[in-house]
């Protein structure tokens, strides 16, 4: 969906550097997501924000930092990456008022070295 | 915490044949979500059953949703080779909000042609 974008697609950076994804949206929907995917472990959530200014803790948010100044930006952080943190990310938004039906970005691979 | 468990993790099957995958929370749901994620690709929703004993129907696709509401199915008739991917359940991750969605481990379906 052109309605979320992910950048960059494909990353590779070395272990305790600071990296940064980002997420832009255009349907100013009010949640965005923050998830990883692992094999064996499905998605899980680490950041999620319900409006500009408003973040939350998901199930595995340590070494993660997100922010949202502006509705249509949702970026994550990861303070000092780590190997563990070689993943598959996925940003996503929703909107209240529907079936809290979620819209996926295409992903960035993050390797971290 | 809150678990949504999700069977097989693979499956292969004869082009034609049916599939099932079957979803079960550790707690009751308020509703469950099914998301479809081709090989290289990024989930995609496709429906959420919110009723008890909910069952709804896209052509080929069958979901159900537990009496309980703490299980789902999505059940595939006479499979084709577009049905390739991996199917995730997902319901919310708490009961005070339907937005922070626990997805499943997924199901891994391959169609041998």
């Amino acid at each position: 969906d052109a309605g979320i974008t992910q950048s960059p697609r494909y990353k590779i950076t070395e272990t305790g550097r600071q990296v940064t994804l980002m997420c832009h949206q255009t349907w100013s929907h009010s949640y965005m997501f923050w998830y990883r995917q692992d094999l064996g472990h499905g998605l899980r959530l680490i950041y999620y924000s319900a409006a500009a200014d408003i973040t939350d803790k998901g199930e595995v948010s340590d070494g993660y930092v997100v922010s949202r100044s502006k509705t249509e930006n949702f970026p994550l952080t990861l303070e000092s990456a780590t190997r563990s943190q070689t993943s598959v990310y996925f940003c996503a938004s929703s909107v209240v008022g529907t079936d809290f039906e979620a819209f996926f970005g295409q992903g960035t691979r993050l390797t971290v070295v | 915490g809150q678990q949504v468990m999700q069977i097989p993790q693979y499956q292969h099957v004869q082009e034609g044949e049916d599939f099932t995958t079957y979803c079960n929370s550790s707690t009751t749901l308020s509703n469950i979500q099914w998301y479809k994620q081709r090989p290289g690709g990024h989930p995609v929703f496709l429906i959420q059953l919110v009723k008890s004993g909910e069952v709804k129907k896209q052509k080929r696709l069958t979901f159900q949703f537990g009496e309980a509401k703490k299980n789902s199915s999505l059940h595939i008739t006479a499979t084709q080779t577009t049905d390739v991917g991996t199917y995730f359940c997902a319901g919310p991750l708490s009961n005070f909000g339907n937005e922070k969605l626990t997805f499943g481990t997924g199901t891994r379906l391959t169609i041998i042609p």
